[in-house]
């Protein structure tokens, strides 16, 4: 079955350090999305990315990257510069930009 | 800009009872709308989407949404939930080819159903 696949469920960061989350579709999608969601904030978008090689920062990129180098693949690395990364991070993809998005099942990332 | 709010965060329903989640936009220019539905630690699943054509949107579940331009509302409707539809329900909204916004879905903060026997 098609779909999107995260990686870890479950990620722990220490103080200081970069941790990165997996992303990958098999949807040949051409947009790929990261979002965090916070309680009673719904959900914030960090970077989009309409084609391979090319990305866009959304509305908190600050202390996040990532990269698009495959297709399939939109990996997004928490920077020691967040200061606050303790939430859940869901990746989505559409067949193209104000499509439906289909998402994983997100990665819950916590501080040490 | 465009933004969503969805009026209630929590909506208690008993089963078998109907049940409205409301949300309305602002944006100045035609938008395309959705409703998702999260079930705890999962990602959103899509239950129904308004881009152009008839105002009443059927979705997945036996949900449906009504567009309403006038009023910039897009309000979900189930006639007999279920306890299975205990989750979180998200309206999203994304801007028209004329707006900055393109492409980009921007979400309302949620409402809770819980349903009960």
């Amino acid at each position: 079955d098609g779909g999107i696949t995260q990686s870890p469920k479950y990620l722990f960061r220490k103080e200081g350090q970069n941790v990165t989350l997996s992303c990958e579709q098999n949807l040949n999608h051409d947009a790929m999305y990261w979002y965090r969601q916070d309680p009673g904030q719904g959900l914030r978008l960090i970077y989009y990315s309409q084609i391979v090689n090319d990305f866009q920062k959304g509305d908190i990129a600050e202390g996040y990257s990532v990269s698009r180098e495959k297709k399939e693949s939109f990996p997004l690395t928490v920077t020691s510069a967040q200061k606050n990364p303790t939430a859940f991070y869901l990746c989505a993809s559409s067949i193209r930009e104000n499509q439906p998005q289909h998402f994983g099942d997100g990665t819950r990332l916590s501080i040490l | 800009a465009q933004s969503v709010t969805q009026l209630d965060s929590q909506v208690p329903v008993f089963e078998e009872a109907p049940v409205e989640l409301r949300c309305n936009y602002s944006s100045s220019v035609s938008v395309y709308l959705f409703w998702y539905v999260q079930y705890p630690n999962q990602g959103l699943q899509l239950l129904l989407k308004y881009l152009s054509g008839s105002t009443l949107v059927k979705g997945i579940n036996g949900f449906e949404a009504e567009f309403n331009k006038s009023q910039t509302s897009f309000h979900l409707r189930k006639p007999s939930v279920h306890i299975s539809d205990t989750a979180e329900y998200f309206c999203a909204v994304s801007g028209g080819m004329t707006t900055d916004s393109w492409g980009k879905l921007q979400f309302g903060a949620g409402t809770q159903v819980v349903v009960t026997p």
